[in-house]
């Protein structure tokens, strides 16, 4: 089955600089690779997603970049802000609803204002 | 608006005393699943259910139960707790659309004595 592997497990960051979180997958024939954000005492929700056939995804200050061949994607937050701190996952299965999604264990992310 | 829901939020309880926390979504997706979370291991799925009537092991199903009698809902049952199943559970459910969005609720804090 698919394993995904996230690091690191914790970072901190001042506020305005840049934070990449990274994840690695095990199984090629994954194709669907979401991020989730969690607040405290809150369920995770999807910030962001990427699929196999782009490289590159943007959304204002968030982004995901995937490399299939090296089996390894990663998120970016640029100008980040005490609101974005969070607990975020990352996850991949193939491009099905009807697929499990194998979630790596997490990034807490810690803003300093 | 797109929601999954689960009841109750909070549970404490006893060793043995069997109990059911029930999940609903509102968006007519078949793929429905549970999940439990543990400081350091992330989201770990408990079960899931592809449609009506059909539900499948995940990572954790030892001392669950789960049924899909119908579309919306996907009851998690406890049949005879024990304090290693103090956590906090999720429920998801995910479109079977193209990438398939999922969603989670937002979580039942339980506690066994």
């Amino acid at each position: 089955g698919e394993n995904v592997e996230q690091h690191p497990s914790t970072l901190s960051v001042q506020e305005g600089d840049s934070a990449v979180i990274k994840c690695t997958y095990s199984d090629s024939a994954s194709n669907y690779f979401p991020w989730y954000k969690q607040e405290l005492g809150k369920g995770p929700q999807l910030i962001i997603d990427i699929r196999s056939n782009v490289g590159e995804k943007k959304d204002q200050r968030i982004a995901v970049t995937l490399n299939k061949t090296a089996k390894h994607f990663s998120l970016h937050i640029t100008e980040t802000q005490p609101e974005d701190s969070a607990v975020y996952f990352c996850a991949a299965s193939t491009n099905s609803g009807y697929s499990t999604l194998t979630f790596g264990k997490g990034t807490m992310l810690l803003v300093s204002p | 608006e797109a929601q999954v829901t689960q009841n109750p939020r909070y549970l404490i309880t006893v060793t043995g005393k069997k109990l059911t926390v029930t999940c609903s979504q509102n968006m007519n997706h078949e793929y429905m699943s549970w999940y439990r979370q543990d400081p350091g291991l992330g989201l770990r799925q408990i079960y899931y259910s592809m449609n009506v009537e059909v539900t499948d092991k995940g990572d954790v199903p030892e001392g669950y139960k789960v049924s899909r009698k119908e579309k919306r809902n996907f009851p998690l049952i406890l049949e005879s707790p024990s304090p290693n199943q103090t956590s906090l559970y999720f429920c998801a459910s995910r479109g079977t659309g193209m990438g398939g969005e999922q969603y989670f609720g937002p979580g039942t804090r339980l506690t066994v004595t």
